[in-house]
């Protein structure tokens, strides 16, 4: 059984350059999220993907960050120009349709220096 | 604007007594609702869902109750285990988006 699986776990960076992630879903899942989540809080949704297009888009995602997911496959999140606020855990999830739940991978730690 | 809220940031339980963790939410549009747990290092685990038409989903040894007049749902975990010691999220979201509202946890621990 392969989960949704992302790439790198952990990142450390300095402020200012660019970085960018990678998430592998479910094979058969068409639905893709993006979320964020800093310490002590719940993870706040970034985007979503359905097959290759992107769907939704929060306002937390600034035109420093883009989303792509060129084949309705695997997806990448690029975060230009990084800054310390940037530092949390980026979660990639997804689904296989509405009511069947949201399955998340492990995240990868975003850490700027 | 939290929409969903976890009121209770920790609780224990002794292990086999029930674990009832509590969340509640603002908006009416809300028909769908999820609860996911979490350890350390981790991605959330994805645990039970509900949808509006139903007031009670179970699996196992978790039952998710939802009162929609209130805006409230729980999760009862029964016998309570310390392997189910851990941060408890629930979601939500609404038939007209796709993203998902999460709350800001409840950590669990169960005493052996």
């Amino acid at each position: 059984d392969t989960g949704v699986s992302q790439d790198p776990r952990h990142k450390i960076t300095k402020r200012g350059q660019n970085v960018t992630f990678r998430c592998d879903p479910i094979s058969e899942h068409n639905r893709l999220y993006w979320y964020r989540q800093t310490l002590g809080q719940g993870p706040e949704f970034l985007t979503y993907f359905q097959n290759e297009a992107q769907l939704e888009k929060s306002r937390l995602l600034s035109d420093r960050f883009s989303a792509e997911r060129p084949k309705g496959s695997f997806s990448t999140l690029e975060i230009q120009r990084t800054e310390q606020g940037d530092s949390a855990m980026y979660l990639c999830a997804s689904s296989l349709a509405r009511g069947t739940g949201i399955h998340f991978g492990d995240g990868t730690r975003l850490s700027i220096l | 604007d939290q929409q969903v809220k976890q009121n209770s940031p920790s609780l224990s339980v002794q292990e086999g007594r029930i674990s009832i963790l509590n969340c509640d939410y603002t908006n009416s549009m809300f028909d769908y609702f999820l609860w996911y747990k979490k350890y350390p290092a981790e991605g959330p685990t994805f645990l039970i869902s509900i949808s509006s038409i139903k007031d009670k989903n179970e699996d196992g040894r978790f039952t998710v109750f939802l009162n929609k007049s209130a805006k409230h749902l729980s999760l009862h975990i029964v016998p309570s285990q310390p392997g189910d010691s851990a941060v408890y999220f629930c979601a939500a979201s609404s038939g007209t988006g796709n993203q998902f509202y999460f709350g800001t946890g409840t950590s669990l621990t169960v005493i052996p």
